[in-house]
């Protein structure tokens, strides 16, 4: 099955900074990788996603990236702001299935 | 974006008691329903497919009678926990995928068991 390794557990960095988040997936059958926030205690909530025919998408202060050959993707947020402190899962599905396959996640701490 | 409702959103039962848990898509039908269990600062553990109109699909080690799962219309599906034991303690969350194979997720349930 689909394995998504994701890197780092935790991500420190100073308000303004900029965040990357990598993730690698291993199932090349593999073709929507969307990424999710967390909370603490709340639902995790769709923040950016990439189809398999995309090489990169952007909104706003957020964008990914997703390189096919290599079979890794990766978040960006730009100027961070202390409400971007979370928690950030990737996730890698195979089209058709619906049954995603989550990273580990990564703590993200923007100190102001 | 798609709305799944979640209740209850937080329950403390004794030990030994079943917990029924409710997900429903709002202004979607949903076929297939996820449930996930997350320990503290971990990931998203999928314990089980439900499927409307059959039987639920289980993740490998989580068990069918132990974690009764009903899928009953194409808007509801119910988890419960029989039997609960402090060791089930834990955060349940649900989530259905759009047809556009966009997933959105309940608010989840905080399960205490004394």
């Amino acid at each position: 099955g689909e394995n998504v390794e994701q890197h780092p557990s935790t991500l420190s960095v100073q308000e303004g900074d900029s965040a990357v988040i990598k993730c690698t997936y291993s199932d090349s059958a593999s073709n929507y990788f969307p990424w999710y926030k967390q909370e603490l205690g709340k639902r995790p909530q769709l923040i950016i996603d990439i189809r398999s025919n995309v090489g990169e998408k952007k909104d706003q202060r957020i964008a990914v990236t997703l390189n096919k050959t290599a079979k890794h993707f990766s978040l960006h947020i730009t100027e961070t702001q202390p409400e971007d402190s979370a928690v950030y899962f990737c996730a890698g599905i195979k089209g058709g299935s619906y049954i995603p396959t989550f990273g580990r996640g990564t703590s993200l701490i923007v100190h102001p | 974006g798609a709305v799944v409702s979640q209740h209850p959103s937080w329950v403390i039962c004794k030990s030994g008691t079943s917990v029924k848990i409710e997900c429903r898509s709002l202004d979607f039908q949903a076929t297939t329903m996820f449930w996930y269990r997350q320990f503290p600062k971990q990931s998203l553990m999928l314990m089980a497919t439900s499927n409307e109109g059959s039987k639920a699909t289980y993740e490998q080690g989580v068990e069918k009678d132990k974690f009764l799962i009903n899928h009953a219309s194409l808007t509801l599906s119910t988890l419960t926990v029989t039997s609960a034991h402090p060791e089930d303690s834990s955060f349940y969350i649900c989530s259905a995928p759009e047809i556009n194979e966009k997933l959105f997720f309940g608010s989840g349930t905080q399960l205490s068991v004394l």
